[in-house]
């Protein structure tokens, strides 16, 4: 069984662009979570979503970040225009009901210069 | 004070030795508690999952909760090289905003040859 993927493993823009990062959760898991973890700090929650709808956005930053699960199936989470502070590790996680296992994907390394 | 506190280490072991690590937590709301661990550059890989107090073994791998101390631990015995990582205890429930995950910051561990 393939695990979560996240796509790129690495990314390098300069503030003010935009970039989205793309997570594929395990088949079947409905619940697909975004995490990130910024220099020197312990991982941080982003947001929850059941299948398409969002369940939980309460740790989203701010509204330069929006994240999208059409069709519930894989993820985007677009960061725009990008900001110093966004760099950081982006993790996506999935699991298959509530309050189950959470399984991550590699990460992608965001940097913004 | 942070919701979930670790101790960075780094923890440096001779192979052989039994490690414990542990977290403390101030959230009485958690229910699911967790450690992961992360190799260098790799996403989190989930290695213990237990729900409210008591021990749970697997292997080599011990976890226990105490949720009257808000207090849970990690133990690996016969430490082998191979466990040189960096373990996030991580904690959830429902009261605590739905299923995300809160971590702490981890703990290096290195096990020496």
């Amino acid at each position: 069984e393939a695990g979560v993927t996240q796509f790129p493993s690495h990314s390098v823009i300069e503030k003010g662009q935009t970039v989205t990062l793309r997570c594929d959760p395990i088949s079947g898991h409905d619940n697909l979570y975004w995490y990130r973890r910024v220099m020197g700090k312990e991982i941080k929650f982003l947001l929850h979503f059941v299948k398409e709808s969002k369940q939980d956005e309460s740790g989203m930053p701010n509204n330069r970040f929006l994240a999208e699960r059409t069709g519930g199936t894989y993820s985007t989470l677009k960061v725009q225009p990008a900001e110093l502070e966004d760099s950081g590790v982006y993790f996506c996680a999935s699991s298959q009901d509530y309050g189950t296992s959470q399984f991550f994907g590699p990460g992608t390394r965001l940097t913004v210069l | 004070q942070k919701e979930v506190e670790q101790d960075p280490g780094p923890l440096s072991v001779p192979e052989g030795a039994i490690v414990s690590l542990n977290c403390t937590y101030s959230n009485s709301a958690f229910q699911y508690f967790m450690w992961y661990r992360q190799y260098s550059r790799k996403g989190p890989e989930l290695l213990m999952y237990t729900y409210s107090s008591g021990n749970k073994e697997d292997g080599r791998f011990t976890a226990q909760v105490d949720k009257s101390s808000k207090y849970i631990s990690l133990f690996i015995r016969d430490s082998q090289p191979s466990d040189s990582a960096t373990y996030l205890c991580a904690m959830s429930g429902r009261g605590a905003g739905s299923y995300q995950l809160t971590f702490g910051k981890g703990t290096k561990l290195s096990v020496i040859p």
